[in-house]
């Protein structure tokens, strides 16, 4: 069975600085996707970036940006120029390429201070 | 922008009562979820509906009941509930099958409380 493990419950970054979160997971597939869910307080979760594991290049959007280490099973998120609209809490998720289901980590409470 | 939307936003019930939590997406994915969250904790999956058809159960307790009337569509029916059912009940949809089967996309969700 896959898991995924964040191993920072809770981060602190000041504004317009820059914040790496964790994310390890375990698989066997060679073949998966790789998920951050940001989830801000009360609010809907949404997609903040994907990895296809086939991909040797790191994902990035916008302020967002990974490092995928495929080898290493680890799928870290950076957040550069953090903003308070950051503050939320986020999910590393994975997901077989033909699965029905994702695997969340345990997630990371992220406070974005002024 | 939510495009996937979930009726009621908050419930309160008894454990005696019978209520319904809807969902709905126009966004033609085919594959649709419920999750429960307790707080600070990440979603756990209960069911999954690929083209309308029951595909995965989490040996969620039978008074958790969901339907998929239509490929848009997609409710969770709660009868007997105990006090510890009480949580965030998200609902998300995907594309379906295939090898790009997609992100979730998650509904606002339906707080529930069961007295």
């Amino acid at each position: 069975a896959q898991t995924v493990t964040q191993s920072q419950p809770e981060m602190s970054v000041q504004e317009a600085e820059t914040v790496t979160l964790s994310c390890t997971y375990d698989t066997s597939e060679s073949d998966y996707y790789l998920f951050w869910y940001k989830q801000p307080p009360s609010r809907q979760m949404i997609l903040v970036i994907r990895q296809e594991a086939y991909k040797q290049q790191n994902a990035t959007e916008n302020r967002f940006s990974v490092n995928f280490q495929k080898a290493a099973k680890s799928f870290s998120l950076k957040i550069s120029d953090s903003q308070l609209g950051d503050a939320a809490m986020y999910f590393c998720a994975y997901r077989n390429t033909n699965a029905g289901k994702s695997t969340f980590g345990d997630g990371t409470t992220l406070t974005v201070k002024p | 922008d939510t495009e996937v939307t979930q009726t009621p936003k908050h419930l309160v019930m008894g454990m005696t009562n019978k209520k319904s939590l809807k969902c709905e997406q126009h966004m033609g994915h085919r594959a649709m979820y419920w999750y429960k969250q307790k707080a600070k904790k990440p979603p756990e999956l209960m069911f999954v509906y690929s083209y309308e058809k029951l595909s995965i159960n989490e040996s969620v307790p039978s008074r958790f009941s969901p339907e998929c009337p239509n490929s848009s569509l997609l409710n969770l029916h709660l009868h007997a509930l105990q006090p510890e059912d009480s949580a965030l009940y998200l609902c998300a949809s995907s594309r379906g099958r295939g090898r790009w089967t997609g992100e979730l996309f998650f509904g606002e969700g339906s707080r529930l409380t069961v007295l």
